[in-house]
């Protein structure tokens, strides 16, 4: 069946180190990747995307990697800071699909100072 | 740009009672979607659009009705609220067809 779900429901890194969020798909079809953060009582907001036809991408502070071969993505902050505690979502957008996200069931991130 | 709005941000309903949340976005997008959060796991899709006239069901629709009369609104109506529709609702719109705003969410109670 179609799945995206987290490896990890909890992470808590230090202030400082690099964070590694994880997150794996079941749909092949899966054409484009987004990962979000959600602050407590707020709404999702979007961080980085990568489409399928590449391997990584990299923004500030954050590279997310998409394995096709084990249906595995992955969002690395570095230097993590206490404004990164949060959720985060991995969500993916099957092929054809307009406007039809399906999200994973989230990582809580806490950064201790 | 106020992006995407929702209102209302808080509401407490009665079984049986309907309602509408009111989702509106100022940046012309064709997409929009809505979602359904609940504790502890990620949003699921209630229903989305394409454009003005044109919607289609998510993964939840039960219960649930929409329309999109306009490129701005896009409102979400509860026709008999249940118990089991207690959750947080995003709004989110989109020029592209991926890239999503989300809007800060209605907080709803059903008693």
């Amino acid at each position: 069946g179609e799945n995206v779900g987290l490896h990890l429901p909890t992470l808590s890194v230090q202030e400082g180190d690099n964070s590694i969020i994880n997150c794996a798909y079941s749909n092949s079809a899966s054409d484009y990747f987004i990962w979000y953060k959600q602050e407590s009582g707020k709404g999702p907001q979007f961080i980085i995307d990568i489409r399928s036809n590449m391997d990584k991408r990299q923004g500030q502070r954050v590279t997310v990697l998409l394995n096709k071969t084990v249906k595995h993505l992955s969002l690395q902050i570095a230097a993590t800071q206490p404004g990164d505690s949060a959720v985060y979502f991995c969500a993916e957008n099957k092929g054809g699909s307009q406007g039809n996200l399906i999200f994973g069931k989230g990582t809580k991130l806490s950064v201790k100072p | 740009n106020a992006g995407v709005t929702q209102t209302p941000k808080f509401q407490v309903l009665k079984t049986g009672q309907s309602m509408t949340l009111q989702c509106a976005q100022d940046m012309n997008h064709e997409y929009m979607s809505w979602y359904r959060q609940d504790p502890g796991m990620g949003l699921r899709l209630i229903h989305y659009s394409v454009g003005a006239g044109i919607t289609d069901q998510g993964e939840v629709p039960n219960g649930y009705n929409v329309s999109r009369s306009t490129t701005e609104d896009f409102p979400l109506r509860l026709l008999s609220a249940a118990p089991s529709q207690t959750s947080v609702y995003f709004c989110a719109s989109s020029a592209a067809l991926e890239t999503q705003y989300f809007g800060p969410g209605t907080r709803l109670l059903v008693l």
